[in-house]
């Protein structure tokens, strides 16, 4: 079993449609967790994280945790073309805590399709 | 917004040279980086994390000999690939993190695309 698990899809979505994306992991060592959006050729960019159960809301994005399942989610409103992209959940065990524990075990990312 | 460069973006090489590929964080000072790699289809793996002026810490599975890491200076840090060989070929890609002022963002790199013949 992989330490983290994501549906690759594509997911595909008309334009305003809310969006949710999904991930489950087996380690519950993981403590700190975070979305990226990644652009074909480019490098994956931070769009949500935190570190508690509960929901975590910036503008159009909504990330979730719940630890007890191992379950993380993010959802995205009124999405737009724009936010085509791939989106990669990622989680570490630490956090400034040295070594290797600070790296981010990442899912294999879920390529989102909004169609206008 | 904090940036951070790869060079080079792509490089083919023979199989049994080595290739370098460098990663600068370019408006900020990356107290630690991390390297990871990624094979078609799979997720992004971590390879190894670097802290500035020590040794690299290396994941399981990892040849420390043969991908050699140097972090001499808080902006730069390189991966060299020893002796490639085909099965090395993958999508290396570099993340830095300032533990001053920029919180624990990692930012990342674009990416090197290595194909080994």
């Amino acid at each position: 079993q992989k330490e983290v698990e994501q549906d690759p899809g594509p997911l595909s979505v008309p334009e305003g449609a809310i969006v949710s994306l999904n991930c489950t992991y087996s380690n519950s060592a993981f403590q700190y967790f975070m979305w990226y959006r990644q652009y074909s050729r480019k490098g994956p960019e931070l769009l949500m994280y935190t570190y508690s159960s509960g929901n975590k809301e910036d503008g159009r994005f909504t990330a979730q945790v719940d630890k007890s399942s191992k379950y993380i989610s993010l959802f995205i409103r009124d999405s737009q073309p724009s936010d085509s992209a791939t989106y990669l959940c990622a989680m570490s065990r630490g956090m400034y805590s040295g070594g290797g524990a600070d790296g981010l075990t990442f899912g294999k990312g879920t390529h989102l399709i909004i169609q206008p | 917004g904090a940036v951070v460069s790869q060079h080079p973006s792509r490089v083919i090489c023979k199989s049994g040279t080595s290739v370098k590929i460098e990663c600068r964080s370019l408006d900020f000072q990356a107290t630690t980086m991390f390297w990871y790699r990624q094979f078609p289809k799979q997720s992004l793996m971590l390879m190894a994390t670097s802290n500035e002026g020590s040794k690299a810490t290396y994941e399981q599975g990892v040849e420390k000999d043969k991908f050699l890491i140097n972090h001499a200076s808080l902006t730069l840090s390189t991966l060299t690939v020893t002796s490639a060989h085909p099965e090395d070929s993958s999508f290396y890609i570099c993340s830095a993190r300032s533990d001053r002022g920029l919180g624990n963002e990692q930012f990342f790199g674009p990416g090197t695309r290595l194909t080994v013949l």
